[in-house]
């Protein structure tokens, strides 16, 4: 009964390189959520995607960062030529298809470090 | 901005019942309210949400004020593994986005 599995849990890389963050969520959930929390900040939304679709992407910054979640796979939250204020916990959620107040699920996140 | 005011922290004795408060004197008639914690290092936990009505499941109860403006969370036995950062959230049943506030630091003492 596996969960919202985040990978890596831990990624470093050098300021200019590229980070990708995958999500692989709740089996049968078909929507993916993606939080950031900053160091010593609460977490904030970026992104929420159904299969093959960004829904709302209100909370991702305007540049350098991008995510999908394609009909096969995992979620993928990209962020390209990294900075070292990309240094953050950066979380994945999902929930279930069907209506109503579904709750979302977290994952236990991938730490990005920046160096 | 969330919609919702927690008292920042609050420390329970191992065993006994913890009582958190929320205020969202806000909240629309559409708007649920959710629970969540967030342990060290963990992701967020979903622990409960109501609308109305008072909840319970097995590791929590929600209590919601007639006019919607308040609620408790209750852990009813705190053990040490309850030791955590606690949001209470309001949402649409539609919505999508969790806007987390501060949280209650809840520290579980023996």
């Amino acid at each position: 009964n596996a969960g919202v599995m985040q990978n890596p849990r831990h990624l470093v890389r050098r300021r200019g390189q590229e980070a990708r963050l995958r999500c692989s969520p709740v089996k049968g959930h078909s929507h993916v959520y993606w939080y950031r929390q900053l160091p010593e900040e609460g977490l904030k939304f970026m992104v929420y995607l159904q299969k093959e679709n960004i829904i709302d992407e209100s909370g991702m910054p305007k540049e350098r960062f991008s995510a999908e979640f394609p009909k096969e796979g995992p979620s993928i939250l990209r962020i390209q030529q990294v900075v070292r204020g990309d240094s953050a916990a950066y979380f994945c959620a999902s929930s279930p298809s069907t209506g109503g107040p579904q709750p979302q699920h977290f994952g236990d996140g991938t730490r990005l470090s920046i160096l | 901005d969330a919609k919702t005011t927690q008292p920042p922290s609050m420390d329970c004795a191992e065993g006994r019942a913890a009582n958190l408060p929320c205020n969202h004197s806000t909240i629309s008639g559409n708007e649920y309210v959710y629970w969540y914690r967030q342990i060290h290092s963990q992701g967020p936990q979903y622990i409960i949400h109501g609308l109305k009505n008072n909840e319970t499941n097995e590791m929590a109860s929600l209590i919601i004020t007639e006019d919607r403006k308040s609620s408790t969370l209750i852990l009813p036995h705190a053990t040490l593994r309850d030791t955590a950062v606690y949001y209470c959230i309001v949402m649409e049943a539609a919505g999508n986005k969790l806007t987390f506030g501060g949280g209650t630091r809840v520290l579980v003492k023996p």
